[in-house]
């Protein structure tokens, strides 16, 4: 079955660094996503990006955070200036078309010290 | 604004037994649901789903159950193995949208 990747799996950084998380969504795909989990917490929806333009976001989603679709395969998060409370777990997905399943990564788990 | 609701953080079922996950959800413009199952350190991946125009799928040992009405979803998992031990998360999403939400997430023991 096709795959979502990420990398990196584990991402360590200190605080007021910049992170940029790396996804090649399924090549056929047409809507990516982003979402987080922090630990024990539920999967909180970050960002949805379509037709080369973000289609929703959250509140989380703040002026820290930029998405970029740079090549027409990859799809990269990028926070600006990290902070302790952005330590989570860090999920692309994708689909192709409404109705149908979102396909997760493995995610990338990110620290902030 | 807590759309989609697991409120079992953890359920234990014996092997061999059935597994009653549930889920309920406020948005009635809600069209489409989704099951995912989730080990440690991975991504969610997916089990079953069902569009509101039915209130039954059925995919091997995973059954899903939604009632419209009561605003509520179950996923049944028969016969429960311990590889079933995971987090399950419940989805919902509406077609307009693209914005899929997720539940809390369920932890399922199956005890061996």
């Amino acid at each position: 079955e096709p795959e979502v990747t990420q990398t990196p799996s584990h991402q360590v950084t200190q605080m007021g660094q910049e992170v940029i998380l790396r996804c090649v969504p399924i090549s056929n795909h047409l809507y990516f996503y982003w979402y987080r989990q922090i630990l024990g917490q539920k999967v909180e929806f970050l960002v949805s990006f379509y037709n080369n333009e973000i289609s929703e976001k959250s509140e989380i989603f703040d002026d820290q955070f930029s998405v970029e679709r740079p090549d027409g395969s990859n799809f990269t998060l990028k926070i600006r200036s990290t902070k302790l409370e952005d330590s989570a777990m860090y999920f692309c997905a994708s689909f192709r078309q409404t109705n149908e399943k979102l396909f997760f990564g493995s995610g990338t788990q990110l620290s902030v010290l | 604004d807590q759309q989609v609701k697991q409120n079992s953080p953890s359920l234990s079922v014996q092997e061999g037994r059935i597994s009653i996950l549930n889920c309920d959800y406020t948005n009635s413009m809600f069209d489409y649901f989704l099951w995912y199952k989730k080990y440690p350190a991975e991504g969610p991946t997916f089990l079953i789903s069902i569009s509101s125009i039915k209130d039954k799928n059925e995919d091997g040992r995973f059954t899903v159950f939604l009632n419209k009405s009561a605003k509520h979803l179950s996923l049944h998992i028969v016969p429960s193995q311990p590889g079933d031990s995971a987090v399950y998360f419940c989805a919902a999403t509406n077609s307009g949208t693209y914005k899929y939400i997720f539940g809390t997430g369920t932890r399922l023991k199956v005890l061996a």
